[in-house]
């Protein structure tokens, strides 16, 4: 079946960097976009970020341009998410998430990783 | 930037009632609209795409109709599993940009 197996929880110090894994089965990888959406605690959901697994294109909302790297491993069929400078706020928990092209609504989701910023 | 309202924040309903869940966009999206459903400790998940298609495997008691800045869901009879927390999407802008609504809460009454 379709899904998105991502890379359990991490609890990294202020400044550090966090890097997500996002590992997709059942369909052919490249023919899918891939986004991250992150969640804080009690909080709504955050468009980060997209990453085309086919050329390895990104976009990056503009609010995480500078902080975040998405990259993608065809011969795994794995995406990740690296977000560098971590600062109290960026605790939360971060979603990848499928999309049929760069205009579709998100059907697959993973599990969600847990990132945890304290000192 | 795109900028998604939704009303009401909570919405206290009795099962087996109507529940309707509204949500704006401060400029058009055209039909480029989804419905997310989200439980406690999950992901969310997909209910409607493009305004008002049923995602796969979605009971036919949820539905969603709108266009440009003005979308509504309506879940026609509330099961028990159908209290949670209800987000809308648009994917209208070039370059890519997703944003969400802050979501509907559906609790028991």
């Amino acid at each position: 079946q379709v899904q998105l197996v991502q890379s359990g929880a991490e609890v990294k110090k202020p400044g550090a960097s966090v890097k997500v894994s996002c590992k997709a089965s059942g369909y052919t990888f490249t023919s899918y976009y891939m986004h991250w959406v992150r969640q804080a605690p009690g909080q709504g959901l955050e468009w980060m970020g997209i990453i085309n697994p086919s050329g390895g294109s990104t976009s990056y909302a503009q609010k995480f341009q500078g902080r975040v790297t998405m990259t993608r491993d065809t011969s795994t069929s794995t995406v990740y998410m690296e977000l560098s400078s971590l600062r109290s706020e960026d605790t939360a928990v971060y979603y990848c998430a499928r999309g049929l092209n760069v205009r579709s609504a998100f059907d697959i989701w993973g599990q969600g990783t847990m990132v945890t910023v304290s000192s | 930037e795109i900028v998604m309202t939704q009303s009401p924040a909570t919405l206290s309903v009795s099962p087996g009632e109507r529940a309707t869940l509204s949500c704006r966009a401060s400029q058009s999206v055209s039909s480029n609209l989804a419905w997310y459903q989200q439980k406690p400790g999950q992901a969310p998940r997909l209910l409607i795409y493009g305004a008002s298609t049923r995602a796969t495997g979605i009971p036919a008691r949820f539905s969603g109709s709108g266009s440009g800045t003005e979308f509504t869901l309506t879940i026609s009879s509330l099961q028990s599993e159908d209290f949670a927390v209800y987000y809308c999407q648009q994917y209208n802008n070039w370059p890519p940009e997703f944003t969400f609504g802050p979501g509907t809460k559906v609790d028991i009454k």
